[in-house]
């Protein structure tokens, strides 16, 4: 079974701090994927990112960056200098990759609020 | 284009009585999904669809039926609908070739 836990419910930071949102999982399976989704206020889910387990390089995007450690089966998140738009709901999953169906399991999500 | 759209939007019912919520993908998408978000429980999914007349049992499909007659459209239905079943939904599509899922502005529904 997978599992996906993200330990932080809420944070709370101010304008151009950085933060880091933690993203711990559990699968049996040496294939997966990894991804973060964004839910902002108006509440769609936005896709952020896809890694693959067989692919640990970080990655770098504008502000924001993702940290994967296989060995500590951890894929987390940072946003760098965070601004009010940041604030919103963000959501860590995985998927099989050799499953039919690419089902999600979505850890309990993290709420960021950015005050200014 | 759309992507993903979801028929309602918001929706109140009474206890027992039933609905179906529509998805409407125009990505020409094979895989198709229905979750449900509860505060503190992230997303989980009810059931999904892998083709055209196939569906299968997520981890909470109690209560829920579902059926995809056409690829590009995916039925959630409520027989009896209990106030258990308060929540968001959201229908999702992604391709067999890709996994990352784009969602539906999701359906908040309440039972009363």
């Amino acid at each position: 079974a997978q599992k996906v836990t993200q330990a932080q419910t809420e944070i709370s930071v101010v304008e151009k701090e950085d933060v880091t949102l933690d993203c711990v999982y559990e699968t049996r399976d040496t294939t997966y994927y990894l991804f973060w989704y964004k839910q902002p206020p108006s509440g769609e889910l936005v896709f952020l990112i896809r890694r693959n387990s067989f692919d640990e390089q970080n990655e770098i995007s504008g502000r924001y960056s993702w940290n994967f450690q296989k060995s500590t089966s951890s894929f987390n998140f940072t946003i760098t200098a965070s601004q009010v738009v940041d604030s919103a709901v963000y959501f860590c999953a995985l998927s099989e990759a050799f499953r039919a169906g690419n089902m999600l399991t979505f850890g309990g999500g993290t709420r960021l609020m950015v005050k200014p | 284009n759309a992507g993903v759209t979801q028929t309602p939007k918001f929706r109140v019912l009474k206890t027992g009585q039933s609905m179906t919520l529509l998805c409407a993908q125009d990505m020409n998408h094979e895989y198709m999904y229905w979750y449900r978000q509860d505060p503190g429980m992230g997303l989980r999914l009810i059931h999904y669809s892998v083709g055209e007349g196939t569906t299968a049992k997520g981890e909470v499909p109690d209560g829920y039926n579902v059926s995809r007659l056409k690829k590009q459209n995916f039925l959630l239905g409520l027989e009896s609908a209990a106030p258990s079943q308060t929540s968001v939904y959201f229908c999702a599509s992604s391709r067999r070739s890709t996994p990352e899922a784009f969602f539906g502005q999701g359906t908040r529904l309440t039972v009363v």
